[in-house]
């Protein structure tokens, strides 16, 4: 069974400045993609960034990246220049991509970020 | 834009009703899911489907089932709500290889 941790239950940053959001996952998949997921107060999810595990480019969303440590099964998302409408509840989210489990989700716990103005 | 409805966003029921919650998309998906969604639990995976009439049991499948009769629409039931179903209740939808869920904007159930 596949697991994803998320180890920081809220986060605050001041507006412009840089926050780094923690992952960590634990699978004995070599096949899957890591995203991020934003839900702000509306609860609408949307997806924010993804990653193929078989990449070892990290991938980039404008102010969005992702530094992915495959070895230590980290996946760490980067939020530069914060801007008020970052604030939001953000998951770290695992899909193994083969087999009869392939489109399904595991979610992480999931990290507050509030940016202050 | 993919769409995908939710068509009850708030809803109050009481203990041992049937509940039925309702999702459409719009945008032709093979696979659609129902999440449940709980305060440090994140998003937790009930059913899913990855095509019409087929059904697949995700993480926490007891007390729920799942109707899929067309392809754009999938159905969370419960058959005799518990208060401890009390939650948000989110619907996902997504092309069957594209990697990567369009979601609902959720129906909040709360069961007295």
């Amino acid at each position: 069974a596949q697991t994803v941790t998320q180890s920081q239950p809220e986060m605050s940053v001041q507006e412009a400045e840089t926050v780094t959001l923690s992952c960590t996952y634990d699978t004995s998949e070599s096949n899957y993609y890591l995203f991020w997921y934003k839900q702000p107060p509306s609860r609408q999810m949307i997806l924010v960034i993804r990653q193929e595990a078989y990449k070892q480019q990290n991938a980039t969303e404008n102010r969005f990246s992702v530094n992915f440590q495959k070895a230590a099964k980290s996946f760490s998302l980067k939020i530069s220049d914060s801007q008020l409408g970052d604030t939001a509840m953000y998951f770290c989210a695992f899909m193994i991509t083969g087999g009869t489990s392939y489109g399904k989700l595991t979610f992480g716990q999931g990290t507050i970020l509030t940016v202050h103005p | 834009d993919v769409k995908v409805t939710q068509s009850s966003r708030y809803l109050v029921k009481r203990t041992g009703e049937k509940v039925f919650l309702e999702c459409v998309q719009d945008m032709d998906h093979e696979n659609m899911f129902w999440y449940r969604q709980d305060p440090g639990l994140g998003l937790r995976l009930i059913y899913f489907s990855y095509d019409v009439k087929m059904k697949e049991k995700g993480d926490i499948p007891e007390g729920y089932s799942v109707s899929r009769e067309k392809k754009e629409r999938f159905s969370l039931i419960l058959e005799s709500a518990s208060t401890n179903q009390t939650s948000m209740y989110l619907c996902a939808s997504s092309f069957a290889y594209r990697f990567g869920e369009d979601f609902g904007e959720g129906s909040w159930l709360t069961v007295v």
